[in-house]
């Protein structure tokens, strides 16, 4: 069965950093592009940040220069460095495989997520 | 625009067809894909490239795009249905490439 499990959200002050994890069985990471989405308190889906197959990654204006998204090959698992966080950022944060035809790209399967609170 | 346009809500009785649409320019020349996501859940894709369900997604549930406007089917609809629906397209010109709608609270009357 193919599937993600996130861990390592929880309470920040502004300023701080946490690293979330995501574990993925039933496929290969390495293999795959993988995605990380957010969802704010009431809010709608936020897409986060993508590593490639080939291990380049690009991110979201929002996070660019704070989030840093890489992968462990051997563990199947990823990460997300989140450093200097923000009340902003406060949210819900999936982990999604990517799945792309002919350019285009969707989110399948999904983690259950981990929660993100950043206090001012 | 870059933006994906949803109605903040949808009502439908059961056993009814639900049309939940998605507006951008042009978004007819990009495909689109369909989430749902049920309250204390992960989304999970109900239509993707437009009008393919996954395998377990009812044949209820179909997709069209054309010109500005992409909109999900949802027919003989059912209580279990009741959810938040976001379409979602892949715009590598954006600044948040993998761009979602606002997101459709769907309620079974």
């Amino acid at each position: 069965e193919v599937q993600l499990v996130e861990s390592g959200g929880g309470l920040v002050q502004s300023g701080g950093s946490l690293r979330l994890s995501c574990g993925a069985s039933g496929f290969i990471v390495s293999d795959n592009y993988m995605s990380w989405v957010r969802q704010a308190p009431g809010k709608g889906l936020e897409w986060v940040s993508v590593i490639y197959s080939g291990g380049g990654t690009d991110y979201a204006d929002s996070v660019k220069g704070r989030f840093t998204l890489s992968r462990h090959s051997y563990r199947n698992i990823i990460y997300l460095e989140m450093n200097n966080l923000r009340p902003e950022d406060t949210a819900v944060y999936f982990c999604a495989r990517v799945l792309r035809r002919l350019g285009s790209w969707w989110f399948d399967p999904w983690g259950q997520g981990t929660q993100v609170t950043v206090s001012s | 625009s870059s933006v994906l346009t949803q109605p903040p809500s949808v009502s439908v009785a059961p056993g009814k067809t639900a049309r939940i649409t998605c507006d951008r320019d042009n978004i007819g020349v990009k495909t689109v894909h369909w989430y749902q996501q049920r309250p204390g859940q992960a989304p999970v894709v109900v239509i993707y490239y437009n009008n393919d369900r996954p395998s377990g997604i009812p044949e209820r549930f179909s997709g069209f795009n054309s010109g500005t406007t992409a909109t999900l089917t949802i027919s003989r609809v059912e209580v279990g249905d009741e959810a938040d629906y976001y379409c979602q397209v892949w715009d590598s010109s954006s600044d948040h490439q993998g761009l979602f709608g606002g997101g459709t609270k769907l309620t079974v009357l």
